[in-house]
């Protein structure tokens, strides 16, 4: 059974850079039908998808997001990366990475177990 | 815009008892929905694809039913562990969405 575990600092100045790693477990990343995503949870927002990329190395932003963010794939490690530029308090969030099967259902049918990332000076 | 919209926001029960949460999507999304449960502390777990197919381990007391854009999440014979917070997401798109949640709790 595959596992997810993120990685990264729990403080981040404002206006500032995130990074985020997920390291993947039980399974390849690459070679693989599933998209490798980020998705955060804030009590103001819900649940909020970030970005996704496909194991061919496809990305996909949300459209929200997509002029601060990076998502990249890292096949030597399994593992996957978010980069998130010029954070702000509302970037204050658990930041959960996951897993979905590729059509016909986009669900998430794996995810990590969250890190909570503050925003703070 | 798309959205997900769930209703109730909140829903108070008694151990034994049935609830029935809703989510409506703001466009045709034929069968394509997806239930997930989180509890405090825990990331969201799936429990129902394709708008009625119970994901393996989940109990039968869990069912869900529509397609296009209204949907039904129930559940019948409330177990102890049943209480947490339900989120309904659009499974037609791989730019994955949530609806903003249930909060299932103990009256």
């Amino acid at each position: 059974q595959v596992q997810l575990q993120e990685s990264g600092p729990g403080l981040v100045k404002p206006s500032e850079t995130l990074y985020l790693t997920c390291t993947v477990s039980g399974g390849s990343i690459s070679g693989s039908s599933y998209f490798w995503g980020w998705i955060r949870q804030s009590p103001v927002k819900g649940l909020e998808w970030i970005a996704s990329v496909y194991s061919s190395g496809d990305t996909y932003y949300s459209p929200s997001l997509q002029s601060r963010v990076t998502i990249s794939l890292d096949t030597s490690k399994n593992q996957f990366s978010l980069k998130m530029t010029s954070v702000t308090a509302a970037d204050t969030a658990v930041y959960f990475c996951a897993r979905g099967p590729d059509y016909p259902d986009y669900v998430v049918d794996s995810w990590g177990q969250g890190a909570l990332v503050t925003v703070s000076s | 815009d798309f959205q997900m919209t769930q209703s109730p926001a909140f829903v108070s029960t008694s151990v034994g008892g049935t609830v029935t949460i809703t989510c409506r999507a703001s466009q045709f999304i034929s069968s394509r929905l997806a239930w997930y449960q989180q509890k405090p502390g825990k990331a969201p777990k799936l429990l129902i694809s394709a708008a009625s197919n119970l994901q393996g381990g989940v109990p039968s007391r869990f069912s869900g039913s529509g397609s296009g854009t209204d949907f039904t999440l129930t559940i019948s014979n409330l177990q102890p562990e049943d209480f947490a917070t339900y989120y309904c997401q659009r499974a037609d798109s791989l730019f994955w969405a949530f609806g903003q949640g249930t909060k299932v709790e103990i009256e």
